[in-house]
């Protein structure tokens, strides 16, 4: 079945870009989803990307998507505070249900 | 329609007390999921509807776990004889087919 793998920890200087990576092991998968969630918050979805498209920018937001090498990957540029949370990547799998990756921290350093 | 809404948001229940947590989904979701997240961990799934009907549940933890949605709307989750283990939070989410899920807040069960 489909297996999502992320780092679980990334540090970054205000300012900064932060780039969070995941890669998937099914390449049929259609659709591959980043969400985030803060301390005691719900899953919040923050883009996706058909598995056609290569790229997907979204104000602050840049997603790309290799598909011969099953990696995603999330770009924030200018990091704030407020982007301090968890960035969970997810992918579909055949039955269109989400398979999740453990999660990444994304920790701000001022 | 402000979401998914799931009840209660917090449960603290004894071992081997029966609980069942409710979801409302987004009105217009004909497909409803529950998941479960531990501590450190990403969402893993339990079950989903599509309409009334059950389409997958083969990945309830065991028999102790049940979910139903009985008019195609709200769904409930049950876990019976609760056991520590059971401790974690229980996530709704809602779509319509081929669409992003939309969760709700989660429901946190510690089990003592």
């Amino acid at each position: 079945g489909e297996d999502v793998e992320q780092s679980l920890f990334l540090s970054v200087r205000e300012g900064d870009s932060s780039v969070i990576n995941c890669t998937y092991t099914d390449s049929s998968s259609t659709y591959l989803y980043w969400y985030k969630q803060e301390p005691g918050a719900g899953l919040q979805l923050l883009t996706y990307i058909f598995s056609n498209m290569d790229m997907k920018q979204d104000q602050r937001l840049t997603v790309l998507l290799n598909k011969k090498d099953k990696h995603l990957s999330l770009r924030i540029a200018d990091t704030q505070t407020g982007d301090s949370a968890i960035y969970f990547c997810a992918a579909s799998d055949s039955n269109y249900q989400l398979i999740w990756g453990a999660g990444t921290k994304l920790i701000i350093k001022p | 329609d402000t979401g998914v809404s799931q009840d209660p948001r917090h449960k603290i229940t004894k071992r081997g007390q029966n609980v069942t947590f409710r979801c409302d989904p987004i009105s217009e979701h004909n497909r409803l999921y529950w998941y479960r997240q531990t501590l450190g961990q990403g969402p893993e799934f339990l079950t989903y509807f599509q309409n009334e009907a059950q389409l997958e549940k083969s990945r309830l933890l065991s028999d102790r776990f049940s979910a139903e949605r009985p008019k195609g709307s709200f769904s409930t989750l049950e876990i019976q004889r609760t056991e520590q283990g059971d401790s974690a939070m229980y996530l709704c989410a809602s779509s319509s087919a081929h669409t992003e899920a939309f969760f709700g807040q989660g429901t946190r069960l510690t089990v003592v």
